[in-house]
Protein backbone atom coordinates (compact mmCIF):
# COMPACT_ATOMS: atom_id res chain seq x y z
CA UNK A 1 0.00 0.00 0.00
CA UNK A 2 0.99 3.50 -0.54
CA UNK A 3 2.06 5.35 2.14
CA UNK A 4 3.92 9.11 3.14
CA UNK A 5 4.99 9.93 6.35
CA UNK A 6 6.18 13.61 7.44
CA UNK A 7 6.72 12.99 11.35
CA UNK A 8 7.40 16.47 11.43
CA UNK A 9 4.27 18.13 12.52
CA UNK A 10 5.50 21.80 13.12
CA UNK A 11 9.09 23.29 12.79
CA UNK A 12 10.21 26.44 14.43
CA UNK A 13 13.20 28.65 12.76
CA UNK A 14 14.82 31.77 13.49
CA UNK A 15 15.62 33.29 9.98
CA UNK A 16 18.88 31.80 7.99
CA UNK A 17 18.63 29.10 9.85
CA UNK A 18 18.89 26.20 7.53
CA UNK A 19 16.17 23.43 7.96
CA UNK A 20 15.47 20.01 6.60
CA UNK A 21 11.90 18.73 6.28
CA UNK A 22 11.66 14.42 6.24
CA UNK A 23 9.59 12.06 4.21
CA UNK A 24 9.40 8.42 4.43
CA UNK A 25 7.24 6.70 1.87
CA UNK A 26 5.88 3.16 1.47
CA UNK A 27 5.06 2.08 -2.31
CA UNK A 28 5.51 -1.96 -3.87
CA UNK A 29 5.84 -0.38 -7.11
CA UNK A 30 9.60 0.09 -8.50
CA UNK A 31 8.70 3.03 -10.77
CA UNK A 32 7.37 5.79 -9.26
CA UNK A 33 7.47 9.49 -8.34
CA UNK A 34 7.86 11.23 -5.37
CA UNK A 35 6.71 15.31 -4.73
CA UNK A 36 6.73 18.60 -2.80
CA UNK A 37 4.26 21.34 -2.09
CA UNK A 38 4.43 24.10 -0.69
CA UNK A 39 1.05 25.60 0.98
CA UNK A 40 1.51 29.17 1.47
CA UNK A 41 -1.32 30.91 4.01
CA UNK A 42 -3.39 31.89 0.80
CA UNK A 43 -3.75 28.05 0.51
CA UNK A 44 -2.98 26.90 -2.97
CA UNK A 45 -0.58 24.29 -3.11
CA UNK A 46 2.60 25.34 -5.04
CA UNK A 47 4.81 22.34 -6.73
CA UNK A 48 8.11 22.68 -6.30
CA UNK A 49 9.96 18.85 -7.43
CA UNK A 50 9.19 16.03 -8.44
CA UNK A 51 11.27 12.99 -8.64
CA UNK A 52 11.37 9.92 -10.43
CA UNK A 53 12.32 7.02 -8.72
CA UNK A 54 15.15 6.03 -10.93
CA UNK A 55 16.82 8.92 -10.60
CA UNK A 56 18.13 9.15 -7.35
CA UNK A 57 20.75 12.31 -8.20
CA UNK A 58 19.82 14.85 -5.68
CA UNK A 59 18.59 18.33 -6.53
CA UNK A 60 19.62 21.94 -5.62
CA UNK A 61 17.24 24.74 -6.84
CA UNK A 62 18.74 27.61 -5.26
CA UNK A 63 18.10 27.73 -1.00
CA UNK A 64 16.69 24.79 -2.01
CA UNK A 65 17.70 21.06 -2.24
CA UNK A 66 16.23 17.82 -2.27
CA UNK A 67 17.98 14.04 -1.23
CA UNK A 68 16.13 11.47 -2.13
CA UNK A 69 17.18 8.21 -0.58
CA UNK A 70 15.99 4.61 -2.23
CA UNK A 71 17.87 3.03 0.14
CA UNK A 72 16.02 4.26 3.17
CA UNK A 73 12.70 4.93 1.23
CA UNK A 74 13.43 8.82 2.29
CA UNK A 75 13.28 11.84 0.10
CA UNK A 76 14.07 15.25 2.07
CA UNK A 77 13.59 18.85 1.87
CA UNK A 78 16.37 21.22 3.11
CA UNK A 79 16.07 24.93 2.82
CA UNK A 80 19.40 26.95 3.55
CA UNK A 81 19.40 30.62 4.72
CA UNK A 82 15.87 30.28 5.58
CA UNK A 83 13.58 33.39 4.90
CA UNK A 84 10.25 34.59 6.41
CA UNK A 85 8.61 33.87 2.97
CA UNK A 86 9.44 30.37 3.23
CA UNK A 87 6.64 29.90 6.21
CA UNK A 88 4.07 27.49 5.43
CA UNK A 89 2.91 24.72 4.69
CA UNK A 90 4.87 21.41 2.82
CA UNK A 91 3.84 18.74 2.00
CA UNK A 92 5.39 15.44 0.53
CA UNK A 93 3.35 13.36 -1.80
CA UNK A 94 3.56 10.05 -3.78
CA UNK A 95 2.71 8.38 -6.80
CA UNK A 96 3.28 5.24 -8.17
CA UNK A 97 1.10 2.70 -10.87
CA UNK A 98 -2.22 3.71 -9.40
CA UNK A 99 -3.72 7.07 -10.56
CA UNK A 100 -3.43 8.06 -6.64
CA UNK A 101 -1.45 10.53 -5.57
CA UNK A 102 -0.74 10.45 -1.79
CA UNK A 103 0.44 13.18 0.66
CA UNK A 104 2.26 13.36 3.85
CA UNK A 105 -0.25 14.96 6.90
CA UNK A 106 2.44 18.24 6.24
CA UNK A 107 4.97 19.77 8.14
CA UNK A 108 3.96 23.77 9.21
CA UNK A 109 7.29 25.57 9.01
CA UNK A 110 7.57 29.13 10.65
CA UNK A 111 10.55 31.15 10.20
CA UNK A 112 10.89 33.75 12.99
CA UNK A 113 12.56 37.21 12.10
CA UNK B 1 0.01 27.68 -22.13
CA UNK B 2 -1.49 24.55 -20.07
CA UNK B 3 -3.27 26.04 -17.20
CA UNK B 4 -6.16 24.91 -14.48
CA UNK B 5 -9.20 27.28 -13.02
CA UNK B 6 -11.33 26.38 -10.51
CA UNK B 7 -14.55 28.32 -9.18
CA UNK B 8 -16.27 29.62 -6.57
CA UNK B 9 -13.44 31.11 -4.84
CA UNK B 10 -15.13 30.98 -1.90
CA UNK B 11 -18.24 30.25 -0.77
CA UNK B 12 -20.71 30.28 2.46
CA UNK B 13 -23.96 27.45 2.10
CA UNK B 14 -26.50 26.72 4.61
CA UNK B 15 -26.84 22.91 5.91
CA UNK B 16 -29.00 21.25 3.48
CA UNK B 17 -28.24 23.15 0.35
CA UNK B 18 -26.91 21.91 -2.76
CA UNK B 19 -23.32 22.63 -4.23
CA UNK B 20 -21.41 22.85 -6.86
CA UNK B 21 -17.92 23.35 -8.01
CA UNK B 22 -16.19 23.74 -10.94
CA UNK B 23 -12.88 22.78 -12.58
CA UNK B 24 -11.27 23.41 -15.98
CA UNK B 25 -8.44 23.10 -17.80
CA UNK B 26 -6.55 24.46 -20.86
CA UNK B 27 -4.17 23.79 -23.43
CA UNK B 28 -4.38 19.93 -22.91
CA UNK B 29 -6.51 16.91 -23.81
CA UNK B 30 -7.73 13.52 -21.65
CA UNK B 31 -5.60 14.65 -18.53
CA UNK B 32 -6.59 12.80 -15.37
CA UNK B 33 -8.48 14.85 -13.14
CA UNK B 34 -8.49 14.83 -9.27
CA UNK B 35 -10.71 16.34 -6.36
CA UNK B 36 -9.04 16.78 -3.22
CA UNK B 37 -10.35 18.41 0.09
CA UNK B 38 -8.57 19.69 3.11
CA UNK B 39 -10.05 20.67 6.46
CA UNK B 40 -8.72 23.00 8.55
CA UNK B 41 -5.37 22.56 9.57
CA UNK B 42 -5.51 19.24 8.85
CA UNK B 43 -4.38 17.15 4.70
CA UNK B 44 -5.60 16.60 1.62
CA UNK B 45 -7.74 14.15 1.37
CA UNK B 46 -8.30 12.35 -2.21
CA UNK B 47 -12.26 12.40 -2.98
CA UNK B 48 -12.25 11.56 -6.72
CA UNK B 49 -10.54 10.88 -9.91
CA UNK B 50 -10.90 10.38 -13.38
CA UNK B 51 -9.24 9.62 -15.96
CA UNK B 52 -12.06 10.39 -18.91
CA UNK B 53 -15.04 11.72 -19.62
CA UNK B 54 -17.93 9.87 -17.63
CA UNK B 55 -14.86 7.82 -16.00
CA UNK B 56 -15.48 8.88 -11.91
CA UNK B 57 -13.44 6.46 -9.49
CA UNK B 58 -14.32 7.47 -5.42
CA UNK B 59 -12.04 7.10 -2.43
CA UNK B 60 -14.13 8.03 0.28
CA UNK B 61 -17.78 6.91 0.76
CA UNK B 62 -19.55 10.35 1.41
CA UNK B 63 -22.38 12.72 0.31
CA UNK B 64 -20.15 14.64 -2.90
CA UNK B 65 -20.09 13.59 -6.46
CA UNK B 66 -17.99 14.25 -8.90
CA UNK B 67 -19.02 14.31 -12.81
CA UNK B 68 -16.81 14.98 -16.03
CA UNK B 69 -19.24 15.90 -18.80
CA UNK B 70 -16.42 17.29 -21.05
CA UNK B 71 -12.79 16.00 -21.39
CA UNK B 72 -11.72 19.34 -19.74
CA UNK B 73 -14.61 20.10 -17.08
CA UNK B 74 -14.63 18.21 -13.75
CA UNK B 75 -17.61 19.10 -11.67
CA UNK B 76 -17.76 18.36 -7.68
CA UNK B 77 -21.32 18.10 -6.36
CA UNK B 78 -23.68 18.26 -3.44
CA UNK B 79 -27.04 17.19 -3.58
CA UNK B 80 -27.65 18.28 0.52
CA UNK B 81 -24.18 19.92 2.02
CA UNK B 82 -23.66 18.57 5.98
CA UNK B 83 -21.33 20.59 8.44
CA UNK B 84 -18.80 18.37 8.08
CA UNK B 85 -18.34 19.19 3.95
CA UNK B 86 -16.59 22.53 5.09
CA UNK B 87 -13.08 22.60 4.24
CA UNK B 88 -10.38 23.87 1.18
CA UNK B 89 -11.35 22.00 -1.91
CA UNK B 90 -8.61 21.49 -4.36
CA UNK B 91 -8.81 20.51 -8.52
CA UNK B 92 -5.76 18.98 -9.56
CA UNK B 93 -4.76 17.20 -13.08
CA UNK B 94 -1.94 15.64 -14.71
CA UNK B 95 0.50 17.05 -17.10
CA UNK B 96 2.27 14.17 -19.15
CA UNK B 97 6.31 15.10 -20.44
CA UNK B 98 8.95 13.00 -21.40
CA UNK B 99 10.08 12.74 -18.40
CA UNK B 100 7.44 11.92 -16.64
CA UNK B 101 3.77 13.38 -15.02
CA UNK B 102 3.52 16.11 -12.57
CA UNK B 103 0.37 17.01 -10.87
CA UNK B 104 -0.24 20.62 -10.43
CA UNK B 105 -3.25 22.38 -8.58
CA UNK B 106 -5.67 24.53 -9.47
CA UNK B 107 -6.28 27.91 -6.98
CA UNK B 108 -8.46 25.70 -4.28
CA UNK B 109 -12.41 27.08 -3.22
CA UNK B 110 -13.32 27.21 0.43
CA UNK B 111 -16.24 26.41 1.46
CA UNK B 112 -18.38 26.99 4.64
CA UNK B 113 -21.43 25.24 5.54
CA UNK B 114 -23.35 27.19 8.14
Amino acid sequence: AQKVTQAQTEISVVEKEDVTLDCVYETRDTTYYLFWYKQPPSGELVFLIRRNSFDEQNEISGRYSWNFQKSTSSFNFTITASQVVDSAVYFCALKDSSYKLIFGSGTRLLVRP
Amino acid sequence: SQTIHQWPATLVQPVGSPLSLECTVEGTSNPNLYWYRQAAGRGLQLLFYSVGIGQISSEVPQNLSASRPQDRQFILSSKKLLLSDSGFYLCAWNVRTRSGNTIYFGEGSWLTVV
